[in-house]
C-alpha cells in the first residue's frame, strides 16, 4: 500500500481563507519534509519537521510522530500559493517516499 | 540563482536512443540523488550517492546509469529510451545521508517519442 497519503487531493480557496492539508504515513518516520512544486514544475523545500510543531512565516506544520500524521496549515493563503504540496517521508532507509500531493487553487 | 543546477531544461529524444542528464551542486554536499515523476505518480526515488558512490539504487532497470565524476556532480545516463521513460527527472542533494533535508533542482523533462 502506499507508505505516504495525503489529504484533500484537492482544494479550492479564496484569496485570505486559512488551508489544512493533511499527510498520514504508514512507517516510522526518521525525517518528514513539506514540500511546494509550482505549476511550472520546480519544487521548494518548506520545512522540515519530524515531529512537533514548526512555523514559518503563514506555514505551521505539525508532526505527531506516534500517530504517523503531519499537518501543514497555511494561513491567509494568495493567489501566489497555488500549486502542489508534498508530504515526504524518510522510513528510516535513506530513501525519501513522497506523497502524490495536495493540489491547492487559490482563487483571487 | 539556482544551486542545483540541471541540463537540459527539455529533452526530446527518440525511442532506442541514448541521453545523458546533467547535474551539479554548488551547496556543498556530500549526497546527491535522483528522482522520477511520472504522469499522475508520486516523485519516485531512483539512486542516491554518498560522497561519489553509490549507495541506494531503487531502479530495476540497467539502462538507467547514474555518472559522479566529481562529488558535486551526479549525471544520469539512460540507454535505449522507450517512450515510458517519459517524465520529469529531478536532481537533489543533502548534506549527507543522515540528514535527509533535501534540495532539488527543476528537473529535466525528457520526452520519449
Amino acid at each position: 500500500g502506499q507508505q505516504v497519503q495525503q489529504s484533500p487531493a484537492s482544494l479550492v480557496l479564496q484569496e485570505g481563507e486559512n488551508a489544512e492539508l493533511q499527510c498520514n504515513f504508514s512507517s516510522t518516520a526518521t525525517q518528514l519534509q513539506w514540500f511546494y512544486q509550482s505549476p511550472g514544475g520546480s519544487l521548494v523545500s518548506l520545512l522540515s519537521n519530524p515531529s512537533g510543531t514548526k512555523h514559518t512565516g503563514r506555514l505551521t506544520s505539525t508532526t505527531v510522530t506516534k500517530e504517523r500524521r503531519s499537518s501543514l496549515h497555511i494561513s491567509s493563503s494568495q493567489t501566489t500559493d497555488s500549486g502542489t504540496y508534498l508530504c515526504a517521508i524518510d522510513p528510516n532507509t535513506n530513501k525519501v517516499v513522497f506523497g502524490t500531493g495536495t493540489r491547492l487553487q487559490v482563487l483571487p | 540563482d539556482p544551486k542545483i543546477i540541471q541540463k537540459p531544461k527539455y529533452l526530446v529524444a527518440v525511442t532506442g536512443s541514448e541521453k545523458i542528464l546533467i547535474c551539479e551542486q554548488y551547496l556543498g554536499h556530500n549526497a546527491m540523488y535522483w528522482y522520477r515523476q511520472s504522469a499522475k505518480k508520486p516523485l519516485e526515488f531512483m539512486f542516491s550517492y554518498s560522497y561519489q558512490k553509490l549507495m541506494d539504487n531503487q531502479t530495476a532497470s540497467s539502462r538507467f546509469q547514474p555518472q559522479s565524476s566529481k562529488k558535486n556532480h551526479l549525471d544520469l545516463q539512460i540507454t535505449a529510451l522507450k517512450p515510458d521513460d517519459s517524465a520529469t527527472y529531478f536532481c537533489a542533494s543533502s548534506q549527507d545521508r543522515a540528514n535527509e533535508r533535501l534540495f532539488f533542482g527543476h528537473g529535466t523533462k525528457l520526452s520519449v517519442l
